[in-house]
């Protein structure tokens, strides 16, 4: 089994459309969780840190459920320019400063 | 702004050569961190170094190593390039744990051995 599971899509959405992803991780042990985002050909770059309480930026909510292991991302009212993948992102060691990834979700929103 | 600078943007070498990826990160950042991306398998760690001289075997160690003399620089070596190490080379660095782990990428090395 993966460390990080992710459903790799692609999920194709009007624009204007909420979607939702999921996550699920193994390693209970595991502190700190991020969403990361992947424009084709470019780098990963941080889309939002996950809280435990859930937290929101803009049109974008992250939450993390412990219990079950699982985070999500959900991204309202989507623009042509959320269209990317999009990573999972958890640390996995007791420092908590190793960083193992999702195989990432693609998200293409048409016009 | 973090700049994580890897010295290549595009690799062509031949099998069995020696290769040398350089990374260099100007945030006095204490990780640093080697991953490949290949198509259908994410990102793999490959090393970790959470300190000068200091690493970590990642999840794909083999075929590789590492050099961190300077805590700027990070240095991957394919000691003997093979055609199944042709991928996309990210390197990043993060200031620290937790709340810190936050890792800043470079814009990749994608190496094709031949």
């Amino acid at each position: 089994r993966k460390e990080v599971e992710q459903d790799p899509g692609p999920f194709n959405v009007p624009e204007g459309a909420t979607v939702a992803f999921n996550c699920t991780y193994s390693n209970s042990a595991s502190q700190s969780f991020f969403w990361y985002r992947q424009d084709c050909r470019k780098e990963p770059k941080l889309l939002m840190s996950v809280y435990s309480s859930g937290n929101e930026d803009g049109r974008f909510t992250a939450q993390l459920n412990r219990a079950s292991q699982y985070i999500s991302l959900l991204i309202r009212d989507s623009k042509l320019s959320d269209s990317a993948t999009y990573l999972c992102v958890v640390t996995r060691n007791n420092a908590g400063n190793m960083l193992t990834f999702g195989g990432g979700t693609r998200l293409m929103v048409k016009p | 702004d973090v700049k994580v600078t890897q010295s290549s943007r595009y690799l062509v070498k031949r099998t069995g050569e020696k290769v040398f990826l350089e990374c260099v990160q100007d945030m006095d950042h204490e990780n640093m961190f080697w991953y490949r991306q290949d198509p259908g398998l994410g990102l793999r760690l490959i090393y970790f170094s959470y300190d000068v001289k200091m690493k970590e075997k990642g999840d794909i160690p083999e075929g590789y190593s590492v050099s961190r003399e300077k805590k700027e620089r990070f240095s991957l070596i394919l000691e003997s390039a093979s055609t199944n190490q042709t991928s996309m080379y990210l390197c990043a660095s993060s200031l620290g744990g937790g709340s810190s782990a936050e890792a800043f990428f470079g814009q990749g090395t994608r190496l094709t051995v031949v």
